[in-house]
């Protein structure tokens, strides 16, 4: 198991309502990113967080955001959700170092149903 | 931006034979390519990747080929066991740490 840690596993809300999921990074890691993952789908790149920054963003609009915190751990909020917005999200921690590349490893995701 | 063609989306093998999975990428700058496995309802757990400055990569049972010409890379699993019942995703991306373009998943059942 990885030491990704995510918050909460299972939530539920309905259209218009806004959602706050949350993600632990692994020791010594300082980059998280987001995906989305429909049900029989591959996960989607949301966005990334590196130094409390985005670094980088996936096709999807604006009311997908998200923080990252000076310990590393990272937020992902989505105001006025839809139904289609039901989904695993998942949240994967790497180092970006600027001598090398480095493997993401993932959390075990929150499942999102919106009603 | 980077597309990747996962094949076949479902795969059953006898346990014991061998499976293979192919994947096709785009983006030719595209420099390293993971494999994951997901059993239902836990996260996607890397099992394998490999980096485009080596052409094949083995870590026991699983092995996975990489040509960068023409832009495929599979992944073999042999001696197959039931445990390896799960869906198996490719992806692809600039560096392990950037942006991971997912394939669309294969379903591996492993028949006893």
């Amino acid at each position: 198991e990885t030491g990704v840690t995510q918050s909460p596993t299972h939530l539920i809300k309905t259209r218009g309502q806004q959602v706050t999921l949350r993600c632990s990074s692994q020791s010594g890691h300082n980059t998280v990113s987001w995906y989305q993952q429909a049900l029989g789908q591959g996960p989607q790149f949301i966005f990334q967080y590196y130094r409390e920054e985005e670094n980088g963003r996936g096709n999807f609009p604006p009311r997908f955001s998200g923080l990252q915190f000076p310990n590393y751990s990272s937020e992902l909020n989505v105001n006025a959700l839809e139904l289609d917005d039901s989904a695993l999200y998942l949240c994967a921690s790497s180092l970006l170092a600027a001598q090398g590349t480095d493997t993401q490893y993932f959390g075990p995701g929150t499942r999102l149903t919106v009603l | 931006g980077e597309n990747v063609e996962q094949h076949p989306s479902t795969l059953s093998v006898q346990e014991g034979d061998s499976a293979v999975i192919k994947c096709t990428y785009s983006d030719s700058a595209s420099n390293y390519f993971p494999w994951y496995k997901q059993e239902l309802g836990k996260r996607p757990q890397l099992i394998i990747d490999i980096r485009s400055n080596v052409g094949e990569k083995k870590d026991q049972r699983i092995a996975v080929t990489l040509n960068k010409t023409a832009k495929h890379f599979s992944l073999h699993i042999t001696e197959t066991q039931p445990e390896d019942s799960a869906v198996y995703f490719c992806a692809a991306s600039l560096f392990g740490n950037e942006k991971l373009t997912f394939g669309t998943g294969t379903r591996l059942t492993i028949i006893p």
